[in-house]
């Protein structure tokens, strides 16, 4: 079975740009969650989704922003963006909001 | 607030050698507490995790974790370390509402030939 997956993995954008990350969870999975992992410190939660409402959102600037779609998938937006948003960003699905957590690889973001 | 802490950044080991990481954590609560792995650029991969129950919880590859109330600790451990065990282990401590995980910062191992 196909695992989360994450688009792009990679991509470079310039200070004030705007960019979207994509996430498919398992199949099955209604819930996704989105985290920031900056180099060398450990993730830390941004959103979560279920049937398409926010259920969470950890402490970060309105310009991040994220939705869920009928298929399960989501889109982390970030607007204006800073040098400091620079990080690997992390989706993760479960069946439920419970806390068995599966995360994808990756999309891995570099501001300049 | 709940918090984690991960007092160890970097533990190396000698391969076949046991392995213990140390986790303590803050929450007001019972905690849902985890471990995960992350290998370079990797994303996480979850290696065991406790709800309620048994407070000695086994994962996969065969680690094991214990929960200490009294001591607010999940501290990982297994007893003889592969070379393949090499990554960054994060432990991690979910709310009652379900909707977010707190991480430590990481322990990185390596293992000695």
């Amino acid at each position: 079975d196909a695992g989360v997956t994450q688009s792009p993995t990679h991509l470079i954008k310039t200070r004030g740009q705007h960019v979207t990350l994509r996430c498919s969870p398992i199949s099955g999975h209604k819930s996704v969650s989105w985290y920031q992992q900056v180099l060398g410190q450990g993730p830390q939660f941004i959103f979560q989704y279920y049937e398409k409402e926010e259920r969470g959102r950890g402490n970060f600037p309105d310009r991040f922003s994220a939705r869920q779609f009928p298929n399960y998938s989501s889109e982390l937006n970030v607007n204006a963006l800073l040098l400091g948003d620079s990080a690997l960003y992390l989706c993760a699905s479960s069946l439920v909001p419970d806390y068995e957590q599966y995360f994808g690889p990756g999309t891995r973001l570099t501001v300049t | 607030a709940q918090s984690v802490t991960q007092p160890d950044i970097h533990i190396t080991v000698s391969e076949g050698a046991s392995l213990e990481l140390r986790c303590n954590y803050s929450y007001g609560a019972t905690p849902y507490l985890f471990w995960y792995v992350q290998s370079p650029g990797q994303g996480l991969q979850l290696l065991l995790k406790y709800f309620s129950g048994d407070t000695l919880v086994q994962g996969i590859k065969g680690f094991e974790a214990e929960f200490k109330r009294s001591q607010s600790s999940f501290n990982l451990r297994k007893p003889s370390v592969h070379w393949s065990d090499a990554a960054e282990y994060f432990c991690a401590v979910g709310n009652n509402a379900g909707n977010m995980l707190t991480f430590g910062g990481g322990t990185r191992l390596m293992v000695k030939p």
